[in-house]
């Protein structure tokens, strides 16, 4: 099966970086996405192909590739970037799959 | 305005069926692959269904797969998710989202609010 691995939670203080990394054999072949996502909300795209970022999403959010490993950084983080993250990825078979998800707390 | 609007869930006893509907407006729905998406309760997204712009290609999480179909209408605007024989674990959220970008570059930039489907005798 494919799978994504994420940490569980990633804690920093305001102003500090945070960094959420994503681990699967998939992406090295294939561009992730990370949604954000807030208590009670619809998730939002905050980076795709690996790297962009859409407009409106402010430009602390980042995206980085490496081998099999994403990262989104969220350079400054301030207390309302504090929500779950979700890497994205397409697999060799058409498919798709979610990591499990990183609670991202600011304080 | 870009919207989508599910609808069709409600509490249902395991082995039974539901039909969930995702209602678009505000884009041209016929030019977009479409997904399924649930989240249960407390838990993390999973991806369940895409179907192509014009239903020629489905894709199914292991998870769904020979009890779920995805199906759309696009004369009517309208995405399908046709779930038979459900069980507990389905117990989610169900949302759907657009494969290509609607209002930015990327994807999955749209999403509406949901319907619940809880799985209970």
């Amino acid at each position: 099966s494919y799978e994504l691995t994420q940490p569980s939670s990633v804690s920093v203080s305001p102003g500090q970086t945070a960094r959420i990394t994503c681990s699967g054999d998939v992406l090295a072949k294939k561009y992730a996405r990370w949604f954000q996502q807030k208590p009670g909300q619809a998730p939002v795209l905050v980076i795709y192909k690996d790297t962009e970022r859409p407009s409106g999403i402010p430009e602390r959010f980042s995206g980085s590739s490496s081998g099999t490993t994403v990262t989104l950084t969220i350079s400054g983080a301030q207390v309302e970037d504090e929500a779950d993250y979700y890497c994205y990825s397409a697999t060799d078979n058409n498919l798709r799959v979610f990591g499990g998800g990183t609670k991202l707390t600011v304080l | 305005q870009v919207q989508l609007v599910e609808s069709g869930g409600g509490v249902v006893q395991p082995g039974t069926s539901l039909r969930l509907s995702c209602a678009a407006s505000g884009f041209t729905f016929s030019n977009y692959g479409m997904h399924w998406v649930r989240q249960a309760p407390g838990k993390g997204l999973e991806w369940v269904a895409l179907i192509s712009h014009d239903e020629s290609n489905k894709y199914y999480a292991d998870s769904v797969k020979g009890r779920f179909t995805i199906s759309r209408d696009n004369s009517k605007n309208t995405l399908y998710l046709q779930m038979n024989s459900v069980r507990a674990e389905d117990t989610a959220v169900y949302s759907c989202a657009p494969e290509g970008g609607v209002t930015t570059p990327g994807g999955m930039d749209v999403w509406g609010q949901g319907t619940t489907v809880t799985v209970s005798s």
